[in-house]
């Protein structure tokens, strides 16, 4: 139980276009989703929490016009990588919480983005 | 200073030994504690969660909660190859979002 998929797994994109992905909770409803970014050999760093039916709330620093966040289901978050630039490419990983209010979270598989 | 250190390592430890991986964190209030493991290149795995003080054994794994030092550890006994990861512990703040320290890389030898 208690999985989470992301999709795509890998995209590679030019500089200026936009990439979504997606991340979905696949046997359990989840009311908070997080999104995490993590570079080579670094921790993840949380870029913003995704609470369903409302707006997501972005970490300081995080831009919220170039990292749109929609999480318009209980099993459904969806990030997109606006006007992505070559510093955007990372691996981007998102976790899911249960709607039972349990502080566990699972995370997605992540989805490797390389901006040429 | 940080709020979850951990020593990031790398911790060697010889197949089928013992890995004692340690977590210290500054809010005293924190309530849960996770472990996760995460190998290169893949993201975290959950391996156990621990709330009470404490052992909490699952498998090859045990979590050793003691809130009054403020520190959570992890063990791993008979150690395989297949452990050599990083392990983080995360805990979290009063809003839900995890507290992640930095990591300890555990190399298991043959």
């Amino acid at each position: 139980g208690a999985v989470v998929s992301q999709h795509p797994s890998w995209v590679i994109c030019k500089s200026g276009t936009s990439v979504k992905i997606e991340c979905r909770s696949l046997d359990f409803q989840a009311t908070t989703m997080f999104w995490y970014r993590q570079f080579p050999k670094q921790s993840l760093m949380l870029m913003a929490t995704s609470n369903e039916g409302s707006k997501a709330t972005y970490e300081q620093g995080v831009e919220k016009d170039k990292f749109l966040i929609n999480h318009a289901s209980l099993t459904l978050s969806t990030l997109t990588v606006t006007s992505a630039h070559p510093e955007d490419s990372s691996f981007y990983i998102c976790s899911a919480r249960e709607a039972t209010g349990r502080e566990t979270q699972y995370f997605g598989p992540g989805t490797r983005l390389l901006v040429l | 200073q940080k709020e979850v250190e951990q020593n990031s390592g790398p911790l060697s430890v010889p197949e089928g030994a013992i890995a004692s991986l340690n977590c210290t964190y500054s809010d005293r209030g924190s309530q849960s504690f996770f472990w996760y493991r995460q190998y290169s290149g893949k993201s975290p795995e959950l391996i156990m969660f621990i709330y009470s003080n404490g052992d909490k054994e699952d498998g090859r794994f045990t979590a050793q909660l003691n809130k009054a030092s403020q520190y959570v550890s992890l063990l791993i006994r008979d150690s395989q190859p297949s452990d050599s990861a990083t392990y983080l512990c995360a805990v979290p703040d009063s809003w839900g979002k995890f507290q992640f320290g930095a990591g300890t890389q555990v190399v298991v030898t043959p």
